[in-house]
């Protein structure tokens, strides 16, 4: 079973779109999170959640509308995309959030914005 | 200001050298620091974390923790596997881990 899952793998879409990013942990995490990691590989947090309750969200565009309707799942809604937001997308969780946990990714998702 | 930098590399050295990978931070308050490695086109994974000063040893892997804000990580007899990116991260609050660029490294047969 995959701990971390997310859907779809590979997403294609036409600039102006709307369009939304799934993602389940089978762990029993409290926390989950969203990274976007760039051409470059840089990882940058979006958001995090703990239990279904938002904690950090980074300066991210307002087009961005994390939802999450329970600790397991957390899903990523992107509404007019825009060429910028061409990247891959993972979706990770930690036991509590606590700082000496370590994250489990998911396999990401590859967005390509045309 | 960057919050976590890494060395950009690419990073290139031969079958069984040692690979010296660096990391810096800024925020003084940071408690817990963790190496990734990611394959290309596959997801993070963690390999080392260290909480304390000094230095932390996994088989071929030694990570170090300094005072002066820098944490690296040191491979031993480095293979053609260990091919990858590396990413440092740092843990300063509860629910909020940060990632360094990543620095990309090669192992040469």
């Amino acid at each position: 079973d995959t701990a971390v899952s997310q859907t779809p793998k590979y997403l294609v879409t036409q600039m102006g779109n709307d369009k939304s990013i799934k993602c389940e942990q089978n762990l029993g995490h409290d926390t989950m999170y969203w990274y976007k990691q760039d051409s470059k590989k840089f990882l940058k947090i979006m958001f995090s959640y703990n239990n279904k309750e938002l904690i950090i969200n980074e300066t991210v565009p307002n087009r961005f509308s994390p939802k999450s309707p329970d600790k397991a799942h957390l899903n990523l809604h992107i509404n007019s995309l825009e060429l910028g937001d061409s990247a891959v997308y993972f979706c990770a969780s930690s036991l509590e959030g606590g700082p000496n946990e370590k994250l489990f990714f998911g396999s990401g998702t590859q967005l390509s914005v045309l | 200001q960057k919050e976590v930098e890494q060395n950009s590399g690419p990073l290139s050295v031969p079958e069984g050298a040692i690979a010296s990978l660096n990391c810096t931070y800024s925020d003084r308050g940071s408690q817990s620091f963790f190496w990734y490695r990611q394959y290309s086109g596959k997801s993070p994974e963690l390999i080392m974390s260290i909480y304390s000063n000094g230095d932390k040893e996994d088989g071929r892997f030694t990570a170090q923790l300094k005072a002066s804000q820098y944490v690296s990580l040191l491979i031993r007899d480095s293979q053609p596997s260990d091919s990858a990116t590396y990413l440092c991260a740092v843990n300063s609050n509860n629910n909020d881990m940060r990632f360094g660029a990543g620095t990309r490294l090669t192992v040469k047969p």
